[in-house]
């Protein structure tokens, strides 16, 4: 159970293109997804908390205009980088919460990541 | 500001060997913690949570819980090389929708 699924796996986009990445809860409803970035040989880095049919909130930091995200339902968010730059390469994760299921529902499930290339 | 610390490591310790890997935290009314596991590349997985003061265990993996002393640990025996990764600690601190609180982990690695 608790799985998260993420689309596509990597991608490669040429520098000025939009991106969209998609993070599905498999078997269960995530009232609340989050979607983190992490550089090589670094930490992960929490860029937004997402909540089902309510706007996202960014981290400080985190441009809202370029990342948009879009929790339209109890099993998809979506995260869309827009006008993408080399600098935007990262390995992009999202997390998702059960809080109506019957495990624990403070654990976050992750997704499989989503490696982005700009070139 | 709540904070999550780990020794970033390397561990190394040999095949067979228990890896013992330390977490300490900020936020004093923190109630769940976790350990993840995270391979290079990858993202991460959940080893186990742990809520109440003592120990918890799973198979090869025991999580220990020191509330006073605002301390988690999380204990592999007979590491195998195969357990080479980073382990993320995290911390729920109020509870409800926020996010998890991470360490930035502890990288081990298992030599054979």
């Amino acid at each position: 159970g608790a799985v998260v699924s993420q689309h596509p796996s990597w991608v490669i986009c040429k520098s000025g293109t939009s991106v969209k990445i998609e993070c599905r809860s498999l078997d269960f409803q995530a009232t609340t997804m989050f979607w983190y970035r992490q550089f090589p040989k670094q930490s992960l880095m929490l860029m937004a908390t997402s909540n089902e049919g309510s706007k996202a909130t960014y981290e400080q930091g985190v441009e809202k205009d370029k990342f948009l995200i879009n929790h339209a339902s109890l099993t998809l968010s979506t995260l869309t980088v827009t006008s993408a730059h080399p600098e935007d390469s990262s390995f992009y994760i999202c997390s998702a919460r059960d809080r109506f299921g019957y495990g624990d529902p403070d654990t976050q499930y992750f997704g499989p990541g989503t490696r982005l290339t700009v070139l | 500001q709540k904070e999550v610390e780990q020794n970033s490591g390397p561990l190394s310790v040999p095949e067979g060997a228990i890896a013992s890997l330390n977490c300490t935290y900020s936020d004093r009314v923190s109630q769940s913690f976790f350990w993840y596991r995270q391979y290079s590349g990858k993202s991460p997985e959940l080893i186990m949570s742990i809520y109440s003061n003592g120990d918890k265990e799973d198979g090869r993996f025991t999580a220990q819980l020191n509330k006073a002393s605002q301390y988690v640990s999380l204990l592999i025996r007979d590491s195998q090389p195969s357990d080479s990764a980073t382990y993320l600690c995290a911390v729920n601190p109020i509870g409800g929708n926020t996010p998890l609180v991470f360490g930035k982990g502890t990288r081990l690695s298992v030599i054979a």
